[in-house]
């Protein structure tokens, strides 16, 4: 089955910090892939469409500026958590939508872990 | 706003018998329905979905009911085994907008012997 990555699994790194967040498909090409975060016992929050060759979609309440993302090529999608801080924690999970799939043929990461101390 | 929303944060079924999981949606644009599985720090697998135009569809011991007019959809596995044992995240996609999924607030089924 299709196969989606993310590095780093987890990370911890101190308050005014950037990070970021690779997602990568590795058996597929994705035009478009989604970020998503959960908070402790919450629901996924889709946070972005990222789309390959463009600029991202950013759902309302995100902040564009705080939450980089680059979809430079079919099977790689960065997100970059700029001037983190605690209340960024959260588990980033990202997805990736099959070029030619289906509506429901979305796969999703195995997510990243932020703490921000 | 909470649009898709499952009420039961948990539940806990015997091995065997049948596990009902419930989800209420409000927008009445969602046209495509998917419930998700997802263990502990993994991201969500997809189990099954269905379009507005059925009211029902199987895949083995999962079946999903889909009642538009009450805006209710719910998953029954029969039987339940142990390794069912997650939170199942019901999702919805509003017409015209592929893959953009709304997810609900997930309750954990737990299976126990």
């Amino acid at each position: 089955g299709a196969v989606v990555s993310q590095h780093p699994s987890w990370v911890i790194c101190k308050s005014g910090t950037s990070v970021k967040i690779e997602c990568r498909s590795l058996d597929f090409q994705a035009t478009t892939m989604f970020w998503y975060r959960q908070f402790p016992k919450q629901s996924l929050m889709l946070m972005a469409t990222s789309n390959e060759g463009s600029k991202a979609t950013y759902e309302q309440g995100v902040e564009k500026d705080k939450f980089l993302i680059n979809h430079a090529s079919l099977t790689l999608s960065t997100l970059t958590v700029t001037s983190a801080h605690p209340e960024d924690s959260s588990f980033y999970i990202c997805s990736a939508y099959p070029t030619s799939g289906r509506v429901n043929e979305q796969f999703f990461g195995p997510g990243t872990r932020l703490t921000v101390l | 706003d909470q649009q898709v929303k499952q009420n039961s944060p948990s539940l806990s079924v015997q091995e065997g018998r049948i596990s009902i999981l419930n989800c209420d949606y409000t927008n009445s644009m969602f046209d495509y329905f998917l419930w998700y599985k997802k263990y502990p720090a993994e991201g969500p697998t997809f189990l099954i979905s269905i379009s507005s135009i059925k009211d029902k569809n199987e895949d083995g011991r999962f079946t999903v009911f889909l009642n538009k007019s009450a805006k209710h959809l719910s998953l029954h596995i029969v039987p339940s085994q142990p390794g069912d044992s997650a939170v199942y995240f019901c999702a919805a996609i509003p017409a015209g907008t592929a893959s953009k999924l709304t997810f609900g607030t997930g309750t954990r089924l737990q299976v126990t012997l």
